[in-house]
């Protein structure tokens, strides 16, 4: 069974940059899972950041990047503000038609 | 403007059948595929199932193979999750969402319709 990992929490001070990042159990991330990132914030549906590893979704501010870091997949955000604290998830295509999503990573801006 | 409204939620007993449906507008739904998504109260987001633009080809999650059923009307821009033997556990917010037209990501997503199974 495929287990995408995420940082279960994170912490960043306004105006800071932070990185978040998306393991696999079996395995490098690479470009071939198609990695993607989405937001919630608590109650509202979950909104596109990135998809593609790095191609930002319409709307999204470019202070929101993605990248393979090693062997993960990796969203950065960079000068992070108060409204930026949401919930984080990836999620890999695995192939055959199956999709997983990380645990998602619960980000603080304080 | 992509537009997905979920249906069907409610409470229901463990062991019974529920359906839901997500009709899609402003876009061309016969040409996307679709998927439902899932989280429980306070947990994270679980892919539970996906099917291809016509209906074709249908993929699911190892936690609802073999009780939840995808499927599609393109004629009523309608996607359905048909959920069979009901666990506690099924207890979620359900979202449909798009398939994008490539790089295999979710480009749109609902509001959700929340399913509550309990006795």
């Amino acid at each position: 069974q495929t287990v995408v990992s995420q940082e279960p929490s994170f912490s960043v001070s306004p105006g800071e940059t932070v990185t978040l990042t998306c393991g696999l159990s079996s395995g490098s991330v690479s470009a071939s899972f198609y990695p993607s990132w989405y937001q919630q914030t608590p109650g509202q549906s979950p909104r596109t950041l990135i998809y593609n590893t790095n191609i930002r979704s319409s709307g999204v501010p470019d202070r929101f990047s993605g990248s393979i870091l090693g062997n993960k997949a990796a969203l950065t955000i960079t000068g992070a503000q108060a409204d930026d604290e949401s919930d984080y998830y990836c999620v890999l295509y695995v192939g055959t038609g199956i999709w997983v999503f990380g645990g998602g990573t619960k980000l603080t801006v304080l | 403007q992509v537009q997905l409204v979920e249906s069907g939620g409610g409470v229901v007993q463990p062991g019974r059948s529920l359906r839901l449906s997500c009709v899609g507008s402003e876009f061309n739904f016969r040409n996307y595929g679709m998927h439902w998504v899932r989280q429980a109260p306070g947990k994270g987001l679980e892919w539970v199932a996906v099917t291809s633009y016509d209906g074709s080809k249908k993929f699911y999650g190892d936690s609802v193979k073999g009780r939840f059923t995808i499927s599609r009307d393109n004629s009523k821009n309608t996607v359905y999750l048909q959920m069979n033997s009901l666990r506690v556990e099924d207890t979620a917010v359900y979202y449909c969402a798009r398939r994008s037209g490539w790089a295999e990501h979710f480009d749109n997503w609902g509001q959700g319709t929340l399913v509550t199974v309990s006795s």
